[in-house]
């Protein structure tokens, strides 16, 4: 089945440490994207990356990296310079419309980060 | 810059009743318009969606019509059942230029209860 992964489901970081949220999709998607999602809150862009090897800072992009080194994988890591890094975390991913933009995002399950 | 403002929530309503969730946007270009739906613990759904002025977007029931006059993409349900309980996102995408960015409201949650 095609679709979107995200591991794990549910993580717990130590403040001051580093930590890395899986993505992958099999849905041959040029564009991937991370969100962050808070309470009572809609979702905000952190980076998103619409080829490999290539990607654009988001809204809220300060203390989190990105990578696209394969075009089904676009992993976040969340630094130890996010202030306020206990959030869900979701990965979309869609077809780039080769200078018209995106088409249609997809979601994955979501990341529940939380620091302890 | 862009912007989607949906009624907020909660909204409890008992099942078989009618459901509707407003939502109204500010686009500087030509956007496309988008339901979403996310169930507890999980990631967002694609619910519905419309491209263009007129669209109407439907499935599972739920219904929203692209009013480019009002500036609004209302989401209605006929006939609501204690599984759609959930929470509601409206989102656009501005279509003008190589633009890739959702702009999403702060989401409306729906308790159906039996």
């Amino acid at each position: 089945d095609g679709g979107i992964t995200q591991s794990p489901k549910y993580l717990f970081r130590k403040e001051g440490q580093n930590v890395t949220l899986s993505c992958e999709q099999n849905l041959n998607h040029d564009a991937m994207y991370w969100y962050r999602q808070d309470p009572g809150q809609g979702l905000r862009l952190i980076y998103y990356s619409q080829i490999v090897n290539d990607f654009q800072k988001g809204d809220i992009a300060e203390g989190y990296s990105v990578s696209r080194e394969k075009k089904e994988s676009f992993p976040l890591t969340v630094t130890s310079a996010q202030k306020n890094p206990t959030a869900f975390y979701l990965c979309a991913s869609s077809i780039d419309k080769g200078g018209r933009g995106a088409d249609t995002q997809y979601f994955g399950p979501g990341t529940r980060l939380t620091v302890l | 810059g862009d912007s989607v403002t949906q009624m907020e929530g909660p909204v409890t309503l008992s099942e078989e009743a009618f459901l509707t969730i407003n939502c109204t946007y500010t686009a500087t270009g030509y956007p496309s318009l988008f339901w979403y739906v996310q169930y507890p613990g999980e990631g967002l759904q694609l619910l519905l969606k419309a491209t263009k002025a007129d669209d109407k977007g439907s499935n599972k029931g739920f219904e929203a019509t692209y009013r480019k006059e009002t500036t609004s993409f209302h989401l209605e349900k006929g006939s609501v059942q204690v599984s759609d309980s959930a929470v509601y996102f409206c989102a656009l995408k501005d279509n003008g230029g190589s633009n890739y960015k959702l702009t999403f409201g702060k989401g409306t949650l729906l308790t159906v209860n039996p």
